[in-house]
């Protein structure tokens, strides 16, 4: 089964407005992790939250980890056209032994300036 | 650059032919791993190495074969590719163990065009 599904799909808003992209998954996880990729290149990675927090703050990103509904929340605030990505959330799950990240399939980004 | 390098950035071969995608990390990471990206699919984990032992093999293709000769770096030999295998290939490090916990560090990926 898919870990790791972000909601929506694709997001456009207007430079300034926050953008906030939601991720849902199935198991138990040690931590989730937020990655962000520009096209056509590697991911990079923005901030990590473990099971036993709630939120954590980056700058101008937060995220947010329900472990009860099994999801999270990544928020940017004050958006920039420089933020124009794609955003995924992976997840550690307990059942694997070692690290072994599954993505989920993106939310889209298009921050307009 | 992120610590991880991966070349070549683009490759087109022929379903005959046989190439190999090299990756190499100076961060001192002791895992490393080749993932598949492909046009509207998450990403797609495809091998796994932990201190330069293949730990994991995603029931991939015989067509890709994974080399980890030091823990430094990492290749992916290709041959007699299917036009489906077209994706960017992308390698990842990370330091396992770590109590801290930790993201992985991802290469540039190699965009890979089987005609």
């Amino acid at each position: 089964s898919q870990q790791g599904e972000e909601d929506p799909q694709a997001l456009s808003i207007q430079e300034g407005e926050n953008a906030t992209m939601n991720c849902s998954y199935k198991t138990s996880i040690n931590n989730l992790q937020w990655y962000r990729q520009n096209s056509g290149r590697g991911l990079v990675h923005l901030i990590l939250i473990r099971s036993n927090e709630r939120e954590k703050h980056s700058g101008r990103l937060r995220v947010t980890l329900d472990t009860s509904k099994k999801s999270s929340s990544l928020l940017i605030t004050a958006s920039r056209a420089a933020d124009t990505a794609s955003y995924f959330c992976a997840t550690d799950a307990v059942e694997t032994s070692g690290s072994r990240l599954t993505f989920g399939e993106g939310t889209q980004l298009t921050v307009n300036p | 650059e992120t610590g991880v390098t991966q070349t070549p950035r683009h490759l087109v071969m022929g379903m005959t032919n046989k190439k190999s995608l090299k990756c190499e990390q100076h961060l001192g990471h002791n895992a490393m791993y080749w993932y598949k990206q492909s046009a509207k699919k998450p990403l797609e984990l495809m091998f796994v190495y932990n201190f330069k032992e293949q730990t994991e093999n995603n029931s991939v293709p015989s067509r890709f074969s994974p080399e980890c000769p030091n823990s430094s770096h990492l290749f992916l030999h290709l041959h007699t590719l299917q036009p489906e295998d077209s994706a960017l290939y992308l390698c990842a490090s990370s330091q396992e163990g770590s109590s801290l916990g930790g993201g992985y560090t991802f290469g540039s990926g190699t965009r890979l065009t089987v005609v």
